[in-house]
């Protein structure tokens, strides 16, 4: 079975800092997708970054960039110069090129202090 | 335009009462999906439609009803809910069946008294 594992349900960094916030993975396949979805408090989930396994080279989108070892079925992502905004649940997600369906992870909830 | 429309934002509805919500795209995506997502949880999957067809649903009670009455449109129809079925119940849709990122919704926060 396929699953996905952030072991850090809870992080609070002060603004300006740089926060990684981990995820692992699980699977014996070889193609598949990676993706960290950002849901404020109160408000829209969206897609942070998204990784293709084929890759070798991070992605990467603004202030969000990601570590992704695919030897180690690690895919972290770090955000730098953090912002209140970015105050938010995260969540870490996953899918293969053969999937009907995204496996998410329990999420963590990020706070952003000032 | 990587936006999905969802309404109504918020729901109240008694156990007896038949109600709907609607969620809208117009990015020609050719996938659409349900989810319900519990406070502080990850979004669970309850059904996926892929080019207007009914491709997948997680074993969902029939008390909820989906309807995809065209490619840029999905609806949910409720009837006799409980009220553990209150959550947020979030639309999104992807350009493809599989292998592309989905965009979701707002969502709308549903409360079953």
């Amino acid at each position: 079975a396929q699953t996905v594992t952030q072991s850090q349900p809870e992080m609070s960094v002060q603004e300006a800092e740089t926060v990684t916030l981990s995820c692992t993975y699980d699977t014996s396949e070889n193609n598949y997708y990676l993706f960290w979805y950002k849901q404020p408090p109160s408000r829209q989930m969206i897609l942070v970054i998204r990784q293709e396994a084929y890759k070798q080279q991070n992605a990467t989108e603004n202030r969000f960039s990601v570590n992704f070892q695919k030897a180690a079925k690690s895919f972290s992502l770090k955000i730098s110069d953090s912002q209140l905004g970015d105050t938010a649940m995260y969540f870490c997600a996953f899918m293969t090129s053969r999937d009907d369906k995204i496996i998410f992870g329990k999420g963590t909830r990020l706070h952003i202090l000032p | 335009d990587t936006e999905v429309t969802q309404t109504p934002k918020h729901l109240v509805m008694g156990m007896t009462n038949k109600k709907s919500l609607k969620c809208e795209q117009h990015m020609g995506h050719r996938a659409m999906y349900w989810y319900k997502q519990k406070a502080k949880k990850p979004p669970e999957l309850m059904f996926v439609y892929s080019y207007e067809k009914l491709s997948i649903n997680e074993s969902v009670p029939s008390r909820f009803s989906p309807e995809c009455p065209n490619s840029s449109l999905l609806n949910l129809h409720l009837h006799a809910l409980q009220p553990e079925d209150s959550a947020l119940y979030l639309c999104a849709s992807s350009q493809g069946f599989r292998a592309y990122e989905q965009y979701f919704g707002p969502g709308t926060r549903l409360t079953v008294t």
